[in-house]
């Protein structure tokens, strides 16, 4: 069945370092790849997203790439800061026969001050 | 705030008991979904309602179902409650379908003892 599978599954770094999460995908029918943001305690918020007809997509600090022929996408954050620390999933949906979305496991990432 | 509101915030309630959770979406949203999120899990999908039809399905036990009303309110019921149906349930909305951004709701914490 259809699966996404997301690393590394927790993430420390230092404030101002980079931060990078991998997602692969299994369904090559899949077109739109959003990234949810969840704070402690809170709901999931979307942060970003690409669909595939684009390899990238930047937002000031948060940026996006997709690799379609390797069925990847990672999430990049610049530039960290305390409040980037959070649960990050990665997602993926297409509209073929099925119509959902597959969510990664998530990845919980620490930024150090 | 999202837009998409649930209720109640919290419920406690016994094994064997049936319970049901309230969804409203943001106004002119068409789809619904509901996801399961277990202590420290990921976000299991359960269904999808669009324009009060099922639309897709995930790992959604026999024990629960949905439905969709044609305010495009809805309700999943959870019936036969087990321990390990304690979890946190999400409700998310989005304009038409899996392709665009889900808003997500607060939540219901669901405790079964």
């Amino acid at each position: 069945g259809e699966n996404v599978e997301q690393h590394p599954s927790t993430l420390s770094v230092q404030e101002g370092d980079s931060a990078v999460i991998k997602c692969t995908y299994s369904d090559s029918a899949s077109n739109y790849f959003p990234w949810y943001k969840q704070e402690l305690g809170k709901r999931p918020q979307l942060i970003i997203d690409i669909r595939s007809n684009v390899g990238e997509k930047k937002d000031q600090r948060i940026a996006v790439t997709l690799n379609k022929t390797a069925k990847h996408f990672s999430l990049h954050i610049t530039e960290t800061q305390p409040e980037d620390s959070a649960v990050y999933f990665c997602a993926a949906s297409s509209k073929t026969s099925y119509d959902k979305v597959i969510f990664g496991p998530g990845t919980s990432l620490s930024v150090i001050p | 705030d999202s837009g998409v509101t649930q209720t109640p915030k919290h419920l406690i309630t016994a094994t064997g008991q049936r319970v049901t959770l309230r969804c409203s979406p943001r106004s002119g949203d068409l789809s619904v979904y509901w996801y399961q999120q277990s202590l420290d899990q990921g976000l299991q999908f359960l269904i999808q309602y669009y324009n009060g039809e099922e639309r897709a399905k995930g790992n959604i036990l026999e024990r629960f179902s949905a439905q969709q009303f044609p305010d495009l309110h809805s309700e999943l019921n959870l019936s036969s409650l087990e321990l390990g149906d304690s979890a946190l349930y999400f409700c998310a909305s989005s304009v038409w379908d899996s392709n665009n951004e889900q808003f997500f709701g607060p939540g219901t914490r669901l405790t079964v003892l």
